[in-house]
């Protein structure tokens, strides 16, 4: 399967569960993103793995946990979710400059009830 | 601060005309590459067309092509021959080319439709 891979596409979750999302690559990309995707607000970079090692954390709170086993995975492990928190979760990866432009998957929509 | 501005939240066009959509950004660098992002229902995000900031020739792809200005600090996009399925969020973007921590700055994106 070629492109970015987002699973599940669309989660429902109470405040107390615990779930996870998935990411996966198979383009030979060295970096990968997750995004948040709120209406009328920019895109928030939550974190970048390059090379497996995270290199950005953009005061995610702790309740986003973020885990890249290895260059073609990325996990974001979720607990304790707010309503707020109920957004369109997109994963992308590069080359590690990003120069080229990054490849999305198309999202998991996630809702916190 | 690196920022970029996209005035027009909203458009509509016509199937087989020609719309442009504009941005501005902002850097003091001087090394960069700039992005048009398109998001249509599906939700995912497609490259539509890149910009290298040194290189003066605008940058085309089959219907898509760009006007880019770096003195104005301008990047706006010409879709042609507009079709059904050019519907979608159309997102402005720049990464630096510098340091080691690059990404990318985004707009808050213009949602175009295209009317039969």
């Amino acid at each position: 399967e070629t492109g970015v891979t987002q699973t599940p596409r669309h989660l429902v979750m109470g405040m107390t569960n615990k779930k996870s999302l998935k990411c996966e690559q198979h383009l030979g990309h060295n970096a990968m993103y997750w995004y948040k995707q709120s209406a009328k607000k920019p895109l928030e970079l939550m974190f970048v793995y390059s090379l497996e090692e995270r290199v950005e954390n953009n005061s995610v709170p702790s309740r986003f946990s973020p885990e890249c086993p290895n260059s073609s995975h990325l996990f974001l492990h979720l607990h304790t979710l707010q309503p707020e928190d109920s957004a369109l979760y997109l994963c992308a990866s590069s080359l590690s400059t990003g120069l080229s432009g990054y490849t999305f998957g198309s999202g998991t929509r996630l809702t916190v009830v | 601060a690196q920022t970029v501005t996209q005035s027009q939240p909203e458009m509509s066009v016509q199937e087989a005309e020609t719309v442009t959509l504009s941005c501005t950004y902002d850097t003091s660098e001087n090394n960069y590459y700039l992005f048009w992002y398109k998001q249509p229902p599906s939700r995912q995000m497609i490259l539509v067309i890149r910009q290298e900031a040194y290189k003066q020739q605008n940058a085309t792809e089959n219907r898509f092509s760009v006007n880019f200005q770096k003195a104005a600090k301008s990047f706006s996009l010409k879709i042609s021959d507009s079709q059904l399925g050019d519907t979608a969020m159309y997102f402005c973007a720049f990464i630096l080319n510098a340091g080691n921590n690059r990404k990318l700055i985004w707009g808050l994106g213009t949602s175009l439709a295209v009317n039969p």
